[in-house]
């Protein structure tokens, strides 16, 4: 199976903050790499398909780079919406897996 | 618009099964596959397998081959996905989740196993 690393696994900033999360993979994915916000009990919502491709409805400051096995997501500008736990995964190959997940919390 | 509505809590003795739901609305429902994937209280995602609506071909994660059986009812547009041999660490909650790319999740069904 694929591992999917994430870092950091807990990260505090201010609204108005310029945010990274980085996701390694333990092999190469092309770019078979999506990115989703979960907030407390609720379901998980894809925001950045096929590495960098933005899904319909998230805004313009969440972005996603990357391809092989180093990936970011970037939000630009954090909201107060944003406070969440982010998580990568890759669709490269069977089984699916899922970073370990990035809690971003108000400084 | 497009919905999947799952069944509700359910809390089970280890050694039990659980059986959960899935009504799928809002698109064909034999045009997409279905996934499962759970999250254990406080921990990440794990991918549980996943099933075509189209003709019922499955794939399970290897931890959970012989315990967990995906199927569909394409009369009602419903999969279900049951669980057996309930052991403590399978308390989570269970989503299913429209395709390849999660676009679209259920609402989470929270399976708690306790004696």
């Amino acid at each position: 199976d694929i591992q999917m690393t994430q870092s950091p696994s807990s990260l505090s900033a201010s609204v108005g903050d310029r945010v990274t999360i980085t996701c390694r993979a333990s092999q190469s994915i092309s770019s078979y790499l999506n990115w989703y916000q979960q907030k407390p009990g609720k379901a998980p919502k894809l925001l950045i398909y096929a590495a960098s491709s933005l899904q319909s409805g998230v805004p313009s400051r969440f972005s996603g780079s990357g391809s092989g096995t180093d990936f970011t997501l970037t939000i630009s500008s954090l909201q107060p919406e944003d406070f969440a736990t982010y998580y990568c995964q890759q669709s490269y190959s069977t089984p699916p897996t899922f970073g370990q997940g990035t809690r971003l919390e108000i400084k | 618009q497009v919905q999947l509505v799952q069944s509700g809590a359910e809390v089970k003795k280890p050694g039990a099964s659980v059986k959960v739901s899935c009504k799928a609305s809002g698109y064909t429902f034999t045009s997409y596959g279905i996934s499962w994937v759970r999250q254990a209280p406080g921990q990440g995602l794990e991918w549980m397998g996943w099933i075509s609506a189209y003709n019922g071909n499955t794939n399970y994660a290897q931890k959970l081959q012989g315990r967990v059986t995906m199927t569909t009812d394409t009369s009602t547009s419903t999969a279900y996905m049951e669980l057996r041999s309930l052991r403590s660490d399978d308390t989570a909650v269970y989503y299913c989740a429209r395709g390849a790319n999660y676009v679209y999740w259920g609402q989470g069904t929270l399976v708690t196993v306790s004696s």
